[in-house]
Parts: structure tokens; sequence; C-alpha cells
């Protein structure tokens, strides 16, 4: 999972396999919980969101869990595919105070994705 | 065409120098933000928007000014740069925040500071 440091976290995985990224936060007051995707050369990009009263939820390949009693977010893969190669960021949505609106990123894990 | 741009997208400058770099959105979005990212430290945030007239201090604003010359545009200056600022910088845009929880990011503009 995801910690303070400055080498990332790694993931290497065979093509069609599933992934599981772990990410583990520390806001108790967030509201929404989002993971993001940054491949190489680009911005990263929006993957899904869940909501902090909620436990699960699930888009296409994809599904995010949330254990709020220990703090943490887990993003699920399914069938693993080499174009999912890429850095994923946690990150925590402030619900309030001067934290309102703004996202507080994790350090990011690197998911490799072997053929 | 790309919704977020950024220019520069590489540059590389000198101690003591000024620098700005600009933000362009199409996507019609009131907030937009500036982040730097440092290898195994993920995002920061520097300056946030959320409409013209306002405009708000992130993680790790010292060293830095911002500008909303309009809703689309958004621009990041180093006054006077140092090495430590050596880093990769993302612009990015979202919608209200109770609707939308999507920031949508540009491709970054490199800054090496020598």
């Amino acid at each position: 999972g995801e910690s303070v440091g400055l080498h990332l976290p790694t993931l290497s995985v065979q093509e069609g396999d599933n992934s599981i990224i772990n990410c583990a936060y520390s806001n108790s007051a967030s509201d929404y919980f989002i993971w993001y995707k940054q491949e190489s050369g680009k911005g990263p990009q929006f993957i899904i969101d869940i909501r902090s009263n909620m436990d699960k939820r699930q888009g296409q390949r994809v599904t995010v869990l949330l254990n709020k009693t220990v703090k943490h977010l887990s993003l699920q893969i399914a069938a693993t595919q080499p174009g999912d190669s890429a850095v994923y960021f946690c990150a925590e949505k402030g619900a309030g105070g001067t934290s309102y609106g703004k996202l507080t990123f994790g350090q990011g894990t690197i998911l490799t994705v072997h053929p | 065409d790309a919704d977020v741009t950024q220019t520069p997208r590489n540059r590389i400058t000198k101690t003591g120098k000024r620098i700005m770099l600009e933000c362009s959105q199409t996507k019609g979005h009131d907030r937009m933000y500036w982040y730097r990212q440092d290898p195994g430290l993920g995002l920061r945030l520097i300056y946030y928007s959320f409409d013209v007239k306002d405009i708000n201090k992130g993680e790790i604003s010292d060293g830095y000014s911002v500008s909303r010359q309009a809703q689309a545009k958004f621009s990041l200056s180093l006054e006077s740069a140092i090495p430590n600022q050596t880093a990769l910088y993302f612009c990015a845009t979202s919608g209200p925040s109770g609707s939308n929880n999507e920031q949508f990011f540009g491709p970054g503009t490199r800054l090496t500071v020598l």
C-alpha cells in the first residue's frame, strides 16, 4: 500500500490476472475517496470515486472498497491488461473547513502488467 | 483538441529568474487548480481558485503566486525560481464540488531550475 517515502510501491501482474492496489488514508472527515490513473507522460485521469457512507462501488472492470474502521481504500482491477500499466493514486476530498472541496493525493503505486 | 492545455510543456531556467506557467481550459469549469508532482511524493496542491474572484493557498504555496485572468485561464508564477522548484507542474479543472469529484488534468509542464 501507499506510505510516505521516496520509493513508490510497485505491483507486477500477468495479463489477465486481477490486481489489487491499496491505500491508507488519514482524514476521517473526508467525504469522498477517489482513484486516479497516470500513464507515462500524461496528467492523472479519474477512474472511480466512492462516497464515505459506502463501502463498495463497482465500475467497468474496477471495484473500489472502503474500510473506514481501518482507514483503508483499495482498487481492484479485473482481468488486468497491458494498457492498465500506470501509476495509480488514491485521493481524499475534504468535506469542510479549510479542506472543503480539495483533493489530497497519496504517494502512488506503480502497476506493471506483463503480457 | 485538449480540454486543458498548459504552456510551456518544458522549461529550463536559472536560479532567480521569474517564470510563468499558463493554463487554459475549454470545459467551462469554474474551479481550477495548480499542483506540483515530485518523484515519490504524489501531487501536492499549490493554489486553487473556485471562481474568477477567488484565490486560495494550497498545501505548498510559498514561493509561488497565481492569477486567474478569466474563467478559462489560471497562471502560476515563480517570482524567483530556485532549484528545489524543479518538478512537474499540473493544472486541473473541475465542476462544482457537490456534483462532480472528477478533476481534469492538463498534460503537465516539466520545469527545471538550474
